[in-house]
């Protein structure tokens, strides 16, 4: 069956870098996109979505670019923080649910 | 209020146990959805309620019992469950299925003996 998944599944970076987590998926037909985080011992929280119409969306910090042609989408979080230590799920949407991703761990050294 | 609770945060309980787990949301979100999440891998969605009917069951064991009693209120009651349904299962609520983000709770972490 089609899937969401992730290319890397650690990611570590320097505290004040830039990070990027990369998702590839196969349904083509999709049309919506999150990002969520997940914290150790809580459920994800929604960071930000985008539609398949759009390229590009950004928000505090974040940033979401969709690439339709090669079914890629990418997570880049500016200035990371320890904060920003958590796994990292895309989700693609799929009638009324939401496939996940296997999720990409990202751990912010000091 | 954008909160999606869920109880209890633990739960323990053995293979002829039956237990409750519950969840509320008092977003006017007519969605709701259960998913389970084994250790270091993604949610898994089990069951899904629109406008409280119950609209999809991932072919999920009958010992999972879905229960909607109300459009904040989503229940899932266990029964005979077996070690490996060990897991975190995390509720989620959206505004309408299928078109909205979903937001989730903190999940409860269950354990079966």
């Amino acid at each position: 069956g089609e899937s969401v998944g992730l290319h890397l599944p650690t990611l570590s970076v320097q505290e004040g870098d830039n990070s990027i987590i990369n998702c590839a998926y196969s349904n083509s037909a999709s049309d919506y996109f999150i990002w969520y985080k997940q914290e150790s011992g809580k459920g994800p929280q929604f960071i930000i979505d985008i539609r398949s119409n759009m390229d590009k969306r950004q928000g505090q910090r974040v940033t979401v670019l969709l690439n339709k042609t090669v079914k890629h989408l990418s997570l880049q979080i500016a200035a990371t923080q320890p904060g920003d230590s958590a796994v990292y799920f895309c989700a693609e949407r799929d009638g009324q649910n939401f496939v996940f991703g296997p999720g990409t761990r990202l751990s912010v050294l000091p | 209020d954008t909160e999606v609770t869920q109880t209890p945060k633990h739960l323990v309980m053995g293979m002829t146990n039956k237990k409750s787990l519950k969840c509320e949301q008092h977003m006017g979100h007519r969605a709701m959805y259960w998913y389970k999440q084994k250790a270091k891998k993604p949610p898994e969605l089990m069951f899904v309620y629109s406008y409280e009917k119950l609209s999809i069951n991932e072919s999920v064991p009958s010992r999972f019992s879905p229960e909607c009693p109300n459009s904040s209120l989503l229940n899932l009651h266990l029964h005979a469950l077996q070690p490996e349904d060990s897991a975190l299962y995390l509720c989620a609520s959206s505004q309408v299925p299928s078109t909205d983000t979903q937001y989730f709770g903190p999940g409860t972490r269950l354990t079966v003996l």
